[in-house]
This record gives C-alpha cells, structure tokens and sequence, in this order.
C-alpha cells in the first residue's frame, strides 16, 4: 500500500532561517515524489518533483530511497513561503497518495 | 482559457439529497483527477480519466459517488444520497500526457456542506 506521512502539522521559523519539511512514504516499488504547495487563497500548486531534480524558489528535496525519505528543504526562509506544503506520491497508475500537510510560517 | 474552473464553488445539501459537480479542465489536457479533501488532512484520490475513460477509480469510493467525462472534455461528479461524512471539498485536476511528467493543475475545489 502506498503511504505518506508529514510528522509535523505546523513549522515556524525566522526569516532567513534555514526550513526542512519532512515527508517519509511507504512504497514497495519504485515511487515518483512530488511536492505540493498551496499559498494562502490560492490553489494547489506543483512546486517540484524529484524526477526533475531542479530547485524551484530556492527550493531542493532529496529522493533518500534508503531512508524512504523526501524532505523538502530551503537554505534561508523567506516570508512569502509561508503556505501548506504537500508531499505526494505516486507509484503505478495515476493513483496520487497526498500526505496530511505541513502548514510552513515564516515569522518575520 | 484561465485554467481549471469547478462548479458550483459551494454548495449545502441536506441529508439524502443527490449532488452534482461539473469540472472543466484545461482545454488541451487529456487527464482528468477528482479528489476529496477533508480539514487538516491532504487531497485523497478518488477517480482518474485518461480522455472518456475512467481508468482508476479508489476502492474508497462508495457505490453512491460515480463520475463521468462523456466526451472527454468536461466532467461531472455526483454524490447520491448524501451522508454528512461526504462534506468535504471536493478537488479537480487536469494534465497532458506524454513524456510521462505531466504536471496536474488543480482547480478551486467545491465546498460541499450536508446538514
């Protein structure tokens, strides 16, 4: 069975203070991770994917397939990237399998 | 075209009624999601088309909720004898195949409320 989990429900940080986001999956086979984002009144939003291996505003995450592990993380935090942070997978088909969330402030 | 819109954006039902969303996707994708969203938990897949075709469909999903893309452009998902359990927002997406990295667009969600 395919299987998300996002330990933390909320993360505060200081501006300019580094951020990582945890996301740990359960998969037998071999999973494409993706990161979601939904910025306040907004729609959720693909931030990135591990197959691209591409930073997006700053933004790197990590395929630890030892560690069943796809944390996101960011160097120096800013205000605007205070959002619900999402960590998705997605093993055969198109079955998508959404983690609970983890609500990121970005204190100033 | 300004992406994915759902319809209504809200929508209060009392116990037993049937409901009906419609989902429009962007014009060129081929695939089509519906998902269901409950407070403090992530988007739950629910069904995916691949044009007309439902190709995958939740073992979750109870026989009152069926969906349809007659002609593979717009959707519609309709909950019969609504539950209280079903109040949720219900999500739709779209994407273009190919290359096996399509990126799913989401739209605004329907907020569903049964009384």
């Amino acid at each position: 069975a395919q299987r998300v989990t996002q330990p933390e429900k909320l993360l505060s940080v200081f501006k300019g203070a580094p951020v990582e986001l945890k996301c740990n999956y359960s998969y037998s086979g071999s999973p494409e991770l993706f990161w979601y984002v939904q910025y306040s009144r907004q729609r959720l939003q693909l931030l990135l994917r591990h197959i691209s291996r591409e930073s997006i505003k700053g933004f790197t995450a990590d395929l630890n397939k030892g560690e069943t592990s796809f944390h996101l993380k960011k160097p120096f935090a800013q205000e605007e990237d205070s959002a619900m942070y999402y960590c998705a997978l997605s093993g055969a088909g198109q079955n998508f399998v959404f983690g609970p969330g983890t609500r990121l402030s970005v204190l100033p | 075209d300004t992406g994915v819109s759902q319809n209504p954006r809200h929508k209060i039902t009392k116990r037993g009624q049937n409901v009906t969303f419609r989902c429009d996707p962007i014009s060129e994708h081929n695939r089509l999601y519906w998902y269901r969203q409950t407070l403090g938990q992530g988007p739950e897949f629910l069904t995916y088309f691949q044009n007309e075709a439902q190709l995958e469909k939740s073992r979750l999903l109870s026989d009152r909720f069926s969906a349809e893309r007659p002609k593979g452009s717009f959707s519609t998902l309709e909950i019969q004898r609504t539950e209280q359990g079903d109040s949720a927002m219900y999500l739709c997406a779209s994407s273009l195949a190919g290359g096996g990295l399509d990126e799913q667009f989401f739209g605004p969600g329907t907020r569903l409320t049964v009384l």
